[in-house]
């Protein structure tokens, strides 16, 4: 059974860039589009992109200049950094694995992280 | 970009009604329509996905349909653990946003 974990810091500081981990287990990197999904405080549900096994990636255009994401296939793991983050960017992340265009069927737990000084 | 937009923001009902919620695309996207439930706390779940395909493990009293540009995410029967928030997403073009959220409580 594929399980997703998140994991980085829960606390990051104005202008400076916040970094998260996606950790997979119980199945295979490969083949497969990886997605980040945030959700602010008591908000819906926004999308922020998706990379491809193979390197390949889609940004949300309202986050593109901030974003870059990254996929490391013998580790198992893709990856999230969005620079010069504000409190705008305080939300619970959600790494998610995307069967396009059929949907998130896999979905880490989320984890919060708080943008403050 | 494709907008989404749910209707209604939120609803109350009891258990053992039948529940409707619509989801409307700002421009058309064929079948590639998913729904999602979120309780609280807790990491969204895909119901459906291509408008009306249950995804593994969904109770059939969940159903989909529409296409186009209009569709609508069905309860039969609403239940004690179906009481959640409901989003629709586009899965037709980049960036694949989301609804934003129909809030299901008790009445």
């Amino acid at each position: 059974q594929v399980r997703l974990q998140e994991s980085g810091p829960g606390l990051v500081k104005p202008s400076e860039t916040l970094s998260l981990t996606c950790t997979i287990s119980g199945g295979t990197i490969t083949s497969k589009y990886w997605v980040w999904v945030r959700q602010p405080p008591g908000k819906g549900l926004e999308w922020i992109g998706y990379i491809y096994y193979n390197g390949g990636t889609n940004y949300s255009p309202s986050l593109k200049s901030r974003v870059t994401m990254s996929v490391d296939s013998s580790k198992s793991l893709f990856s999230l950094r969005l620079s010069s983050v504000t409190a705008a960017d305080t939300a619970v992340y959600f790494c998610a694995r995307w069967i396009s265009p059929y949907g998130l069927d896999i979905w880490g737990q989320g984890t919060t992280v708080v943008v403050s000084s | 970009d494709i907008q989404m937009t749910q209707s209604p923001s939120s609803l109350s009902a009891s258990v053992g009604d039948r529940v409707t919620i619509t989801c409307r695309a700002s421009q058309t996207i064929s079948v590639y329509l998913n729904w999602y439930q979120q309780t609280p706390g807790k990491a969204p779940k895909l119901l459906i996905h291509s408008a009306s395909t249950l995804h593994s493990g969904v109770p059939s009293r969940f159903s989909g349909s529409g296409s186009g540009t209009e569709f609508t995410l069905t309860i039969s029967s609403l239940q004690s653990e179906d009481f959640a928030t409901y989003y629709c997403q586009q899965g037709y073009g980049a960036p694949y946003s989301f609804g934003q959220g129909t809030k299901v409580d008790v009445k």
